[in-house]
Formats: C-alpha cells, sequence, structure tokens
C-alpha cells in the first residue's frame, strides 16, 4: 500500500461541516482511495471509497483532487456519533489486506 | 443481515495457555481477515483467507499464531502458549469485490487479556 498522510487530531463543532484532509503524492493509477473509521471501542467501518471522480453516499462525501495526490473526507453536518478515528488508505486493484495508518482523531465538540 | 459476529467478546486466560477465537463471516463473503490492535495502536494485519486459496500469512507474529477456515466459512485463531504482549483485540473482516476493490466489514473483536 501507498502511504498518506493525515493530520494527527482535528476538532469540530457539531452540526458543522468536517473536511478531513488525506495526502497521498505518491499514488498510482490504479490505487483506490478508501476511507474507514473506528468509533471508540468497535471495529472499523467502511466510509467511502473513489478512484477519481468525486463521490457521494449517505454516510459523507469524497473529493479527489484532480492530480489525485491528495483527498478529502467531507462529513456535512457532524454529530457526537461521528467522534472517531479516520484512515485514508491507499488500495491497488487486487490488494487484500489493509495497512491502516495513525489516522486522524476527530473530536466533535457539543 | 447479520454483520461480522465474534466470540467471545473477552477473553482473559494465563500466561502460557492456549485460546481459541471465532469469527463467523458475512455470508456469501469469500475473503475473510484477521487484524489485532494493542491498546492504543493501529491496526495489524495477521492472515487473510480467499477462498480455497492457501492462506496469506504473512502477517504472523509467531509460530504460536495459526488460523484455520472450515468450508470456506467460520474461522477460528488460535494462539499457543499466551504471552503478554499477546493482550489486544483481535478483529476480524470479511469482504466481497465491489467495483474493483473491496469493502472489508469488520467484527465487534475479541479483547483477549493475558495475565
Amino acid at each position: 500500500d501507498a502511504k498518506t498522510t493525515q493530520p494527527n487530531s482535528m476538532e469540530s463543532n457539531e452540526e458543522e461541516p468536517v473536511h478531513l484532509p488525506c495526502n497521498h503524492s505518491t499514488i498510482s493509477g490504479t490505487d483506490y482511495i478508501h476511507w474507514y473509521r473506528q468509533l471508540p471501542s468497535q471495529g472499523p467501518e467502511y466510509v467511502i471509497h473513489g478512484l477519481t471522480s468525486n463521490v457521494n453516499n449517505r454516510m459523507a462525501s469524497l473529493a479527489i483532487a484532480e492530480d489525485r495526490k491528495s483527498s478529502t473526507l467531507i462529513l456535512h453536518r457532524a454529530t457526537l456519533r461521528d467522534a472517531a478515528v479516520y484512515y485514508c488508505i491507499l488500495r491497488d486493484v487486487g490488494d487484500d489486506k489493509i495497512i491502516f495508518g495513525k489516522g486522524t482523531r476527530l473530536h466533535i465538540l457539543p | 443481515g447479520a454483520g461480522v459476529s465474534q466470540s467471545p467478546s473477552n477473553k482473559v486466560t494465563e500466561k502460557g495457555k492456549d485460546v481459541e477465537l471465532r469469527c463467523d463471516p458475512i455470508s456469501g463473503h469469500t475473503a475473510l481477515y484477521w487484524y489485532r490492535q494493542s491498546l492504543g495502536q493501529g491496526l495489524e494485519f495477521l492472515i487473510y483467507f480467499q477462498g480455497n486459496s492457501a492462506p496469506d500469512k504473512s502477517g504472523l507474529p509467531s509460530d504460536r499464531f495459526s488460523a484455520e477456515r472450515t468450508g470456506g466459512s467460520v474461522s477460528t485463531l488460535t494462539i499457543q502458549r499466551t504471552q503478554q504482549e499477546d493482550s489486544a483485540v483481535y478483529l476480524c473482516a470479511s469482504s466481497v469485490l465491489a467495483g474493483g476493490t473491496d469493502t472489508q466489514y469488520f467484527g465487534p473483536g475479541t479483547r483477549l487479556t493475558v495475565l
């Protein structure tokens, strides 16, 4: 898996949007960008993934830079339940195991 | 439908004893993974099963660790002669291909404490 760089921690206010950045300057053309999150005392949970185009689902949006060297996970309206560690991961086609980095610990302020 | 389940949820054992951890993947998922997470640390890959292929054991930390997957479904992770450094949360995940890559679904984990 190629390397990603994320801030160690971020804070956001409840009910406001959150933008979680991820840098992946060595991304290859076949690397997918995946985001998982881990809530306290739970296993990781899939959030979203994309290849080149921006993606939206019920949980979040993924904005991918045109050069693909960075991406941003967007939570449109943060709730206290969104407090978690968010992992940005690159996975090539055919990659099996996930190599988790340290992620970004997101704190939500009420 | 049901997600990935793991049992037991908590296991306390004495140093030197053997333990078995169980994982029931999501029905129909061909791939199954074991990871572990030590206190305050990131997730560490242990082993991967895909269909009937030979498992990828590259993440197992020592020969005290082994895993099997019977009938392409349930998996058991066995740790022999447990040591205190084996204390961690052991997580199982299963997956299915979706759009050229797989999405892994994790169980709640088994918290292992070796005294």
